[in-house]
């Protein structure tokens, strides 16, 4: 049983195109987050939400907008790609909001190439 | 600007010996702190969080916190090949903030 997963693992577009990104959790967390990991695998947390509310979002470009059905998805849809976008994208959840001992469990990642 | 630093490495240590790995961060108001190790093209996992000053045992692996020092250790005892991987510290403020990871190396 997969506890967070992805689609696609794998994304290569164009400049200029439209794409999404989906993630689902079966683990029953309330949270769930995008994170950003580039080329020097710094991990950087994108957006967060909680129970279907947006908590945290980070300085990001508004071509990315998150989108939360319910609690457990959090899709991520990009505008007019750029090239500075190529990343590994992570969905993520957790039981709680930056508690104490809120682990966060990550999905597979998606690899993101924009030509 | 809340930050959390590591040497970026890469760390060789011989298979067997202790890996000490190292992460700094910048606001003493911190909750809690994660180790995640993380393979070459896989996702980050958890190996273990402390929010205690101390030492916690699990296993091979011992975090060790400091918070006058604001420093927070993780200790491989018997290192193996299969440890080489990235190791990412994580900070949690008001949100969590993972540090750039550094890669270790076991030789066998």
């Amino acid at each position: 049983d997969t506890a967070v997963s992805q689609t696609p693992k794998y994304l290569v577009t164009q400049m200029g195109n439209d794409k999404s990104i989906k993630c689902e959790q079966n683990l029953g967390h309330d949270t769930m987050y995008w994170y950003k990991q580039d080329s020097k695998k710094f991990l950087k947390i994108m957006f967060s939400y909680n129970n279907k509310e947006l908590i945290i979002n980070e300085t990001v470009p508004n071509r990315f907008s998150p989108k939360s059905p319910d609690k457990a998805h959090l899709n991520l849809h990009i505008n007019s790609l750029e090239l500075g976008d190529s990343a590994v994208y992570f969905c993520a959840s957790s039981q709680g909001l930056a508690g104490p001992t809120d682990t966060q469990y990550f999905g597979p990642g998606t690899r993101l190439t924009v030509l | 600007q809340k930050e959390v630093e590591q040497n970026s490495g890469p760390l060789s240590v011989p298979e067997g010996a202790i890996a000490s790995l190292n992460c700094t961060y910048s606001d003493r108001g911190s909750q809690s702190f994660f180790w995640y190790r993380q393979y070459s093209g896989k996702s980050p996992e958890l190996i273990m969080f402390i929010y205690s000053n101390g030492d916690k045992e699990d296993g091979r692996f011992t975090a060790q916190l400091n918070k006058a020092s604001q420093y927070v250790s993780l200790l491989i005892r018997d290192s193996q090949p299969s440890d080489s991987a990235t190791y990412l510290c994580a900070v949690i403020w008001d949100k969590i903030i993972f540090g750039k990871g550094t890669r270790l190396h076991i030789l066998p």
